[in-house]
């Protein structure tokens, strides 16, 4: 089955300090992916659609600058949560709809990277 | 705009028995698609089942089966022979064909007793 890997799982950085998040598309291509962020018990919120060569779109109420998201090849997208506060601890994750399905296959979810900001 | 609503936040079931999680929708599209994803404690977000909204016939994948009611906007999971295996967090989502990308529900936590 299609396979998105997500790293790191897991990272912890002063605040101030600016983390990437990668989430790759194994093995198929990946022309939109798109990030989530998911504070504790509580649901999955869109922060961006990203798309393959082109500027990613970003929901109501998320900051471009400070979530940076570029995805350069069909197979990688990168987030990187710059200057990062407390506040900004949660549980990112990412999701990609293989191109070659249709745009109404399912999407394929990462295993997630849980931020702390200390 | 989509909104998928879970006014369950926690369900309890007997192991082997049969539970229904409820999830309403709202959109202003005619072609979308609803969704039920598991997610465990490992976090990882599991498709469970897949409905399109031009079909009628409800959705089933083993024990877990939909009811899609259309015209109430309403998307119902009914879990059978519940499994310990079973206990999650499970989240309603819709797309719309055109848009591509997921809303969510705010979730429902399951357990499965003994």
């Amino acid at each position: 089955g299609a396979v998105v890997s997500q790293h790191p799982s897991w990272v912890i950085c002063k605040s101030g300090t600016s983390v990437k998040i990668e989430c790759r598309s194994l093995d198929f291509q990946a022309t939109t992916m798109f990030w989530y962020r998911q504070f504790p018990k509580q649901s999955l919120m869109l922060m961006a659609t990203s798309n393959e060569g082109s500027k990613a779109t970003y929901e109501q109420g998320v900051e471009k600058d400070k979530f940076l998201i570029n995805h350069a090849s069909l197979t990688l997208s990168t987030l990187t949560v710059t200057s990062a506060h407390p506040e900004d601890s949660s549980f990112y994750i990412c999701s990609a709809r293989d191109a070659g399905a249709g745009v109404n296959s399912p999407l394929h979810f990462g295993n997630g990277t849980r931020l702390t900001v200390t | 705009a989509q909104t998928v609503t879970q006014s369950q936040p926690e369900m309890s079931v007997q192991e082997a028995e049969t539970v229904t999680l409820s999830c309403t929708y709202d959109t202003s599209e005619s072609d979308y698609y609803l969704f039920w994803y598991k997610q465990p404690p490992s976090r990882q977000m599991i498709l469970v089942i897949r409905q399109e909204a031009y079909k009628q016939q409800n959705a089933t994948e083993n024990r877990f089966s939909v009811n899609f009611q259309k015209a109430a906007k309403s998307f119902s999971l009914k879990i059978s022979d519940s499994q310990l295996g079973d206990a999650a967090m499970y989240f309603c989502a819709s797309c719309t064909g055109t848009a591509s990308k997921l809303t969510f529900g705010t979730g429902t936590r399951l357990q499965v007793t003994l």
